[in-house]
């Protein structure tokens, strides 16, 4: 079966510093990964994926992700917070086969302190 | 490109009575699915439709149900309306299946009374 966890519910980071939202997954075959981020009120944004090659995925807004195999982790990183950048972060995955489905996470909110 | 949209934004029910929810999706796009968002359980998967059919479900009861037009276009339907069916019910397209992502609606705020 497939699931992700993100072990923090909540992540406080100050404006300019760097951050980092885990996520660890399991799946069956090989994974692609996704990071989605939703603001108040709103539909859930595509951020990134990881399909194959590089481990180091960039995406919008100045964020990315690192995909790492043995540690089944795809953890979503940006070098310098904003303020704007507060909001509900999930990562999901998908197994490499027509049976399977999206899986999301339980999300991590993330506050980015001025 | 116009985003994925969903009707109504806000409803509100009665226990027992039935509701409808509409998807429109990214032009193009062929796979429509459905999710329900509640503070307590998070995101959970409803159903995934593709080509008009079908393709994955969800832990739901059959009271949840759906369908897909040959525009792509997607309906959900819940048939008698329990309190805990409050959520935010968000709709996802993407271009095809498995290694595409999916772009979301704003989602369909229902209220159970």
């Amino acid at each position: 079966a497939q699931s992700v966890a993100q072990p923090e519910d909540q992540v406080n980071v100050a404006e300019g510093n760097p951050l980092t939202v885990k996520c660890t997954y399991s799946v069956s075959g090989n994974p692609y990964l996704f990071w989605y981020v939703q603001y108040p009120n709103r539909g859930l944004q595509f951020l990134l994926k990881y399909i194959t090659g590089d481990n180091l995925v960039k995406g919008s807004y100045g964020f990315e992700a690192e995909f790492n195999k043995s540690q089944t982790s795809f953890h979503l990183k940006k070098p310098s917070a904003l303020v704007s950048d507060s909001a509900l972060y999930f990562c999901a995955v998908r197994g490499d086969n027509y049976g399977q489905n999206f899986v999301f996470g339980p999300g991590t909110r993330l506050s980015v302190l001025p | 490109k116009a985003g994925v949209t969903q009707t109504p934004r806000y409803l509100i029910k009665t226990r027992g009575q039935q509701v409808t929810l509409s998807c429109s999706p990214i032009s193009g796009h062929r796979s429509v699915s459905w999710y329900q968002q509640t503070p307590g359980q998070g995101l959970q998967f409803l159903f995934e439709y593709f080509s008009e059919t079908q393709r994955n479900k969800g832990n739901f009861p059959g009271r949840f149900s759906g369908r897909q037009f040959s525009n792509s276009r997607s309906e959900m339907n819940v048939s008698t309306l329990e309190l805990g069916d409050s959520a935010l019910y968000l709709c996802a397209s993407s271009f095809d299946r498995v290694a595409y992502e999916q772009y979301f609606g704003p989602g369909t705020r229902l209220t159970v009374t």
